[in-house]
């Protein structure tokens, strides 16, 4: 069966760093999705992601954050400055009609 | 997007047929039931989906209310994988479809 994959599985990085969380969605897929929890918090939608523009994002995500489909496999997530409370596990959906499925996500590490 | 309440935690027998409640009494006419569920911090996992009809998979079945204002996703024959926290969302199926997670329901399998 298809899977969302996502890269590196653990990030660690010094606060006002940059960083780039990386998502192979599924192939068929048109909408993107970025997803954090914060440990013992629940899942929080930041971002969707449709025919190369943003369609939807939260309050969270701001001027911080970027996303990007540079080819036509991969979906990126950056963080220009990273703050210690950026510290989350970072998961990345795709959907094709009407189900979303998550990758296994990206822990990062603010230091 | 409509509010759902599940409780906070339930415990099954293995081999024995887990039914979670969701409430969600404020759901509007073109919004979708989805089930998904989390082992420890891995990615959300899908589970299944509904409208109006009850539905039927591999891994479970789901049970709405007539009114809608209600559901039930039953695995019929637990097992010690299935410990995990299960999220009932109420969704529209089109447009950006944003997922919003709330506490879900803590649910533990034991022998």
């Amino acid at each position: 069966e298809p899977e969302v994959t996502q890269t590196p599985s653990h990030q660690v990085t010094q606060m006002g760093q940059e960083v780039i969380l990386r998502c192979v969605p599924i192939s068929n897929h048109l909408y993107f999705y970025w997803y954090r929890q914060i440990l013992g918090q629940k899942v929080e939608f930041l971002v969707s992601f449709y025919n190369n523009e943003i369609s939807e994002k939260s309050e969270i995500f701001d001027d911080q954050f970027s996303v990007e489909r540079p080819d036509g496999s991969n979906f990126t997530l950056k963080i220009r400055s990273t703050k210690l409370e950026d510290s989350a596990m970072y998961f990345c959906a795709s959907r094709g009609t009407i189900k979303q499925f998550f990758g296994p996500g990206t822990r990062l590490t603010v230091l | 997007d409509a509010k759902t309440t599940q409780p906070p935690s339930m415990d099954c027998a293995e081999g024995r047929a887990a039914n979670l409640p969701c409430n969600h009494s404020t759901i509007s006419g073109n919004e979708y039931v989805y089930w998904y569920r989390q082992i420890h911090s891995q990615g959300p996992q899908y589970i299944i989906h509904g409208l109006k009809n009850n539905e039927t998979n591999e891994m479970a079945s789901l049970i709405i209310t007539e009114d809608r204002k209600s559901s039930t996703l039953i695995l019929p024959h637990a097992t010690l994988r299935d410990t995990a926290v299960y999220y009932c969302i109420v969704s529209l199926a089109r447009g950006g479809n944003k997922l919003t997670f709330g506490t879900g329901t803590q649910l533990k399998v034991e022998l």
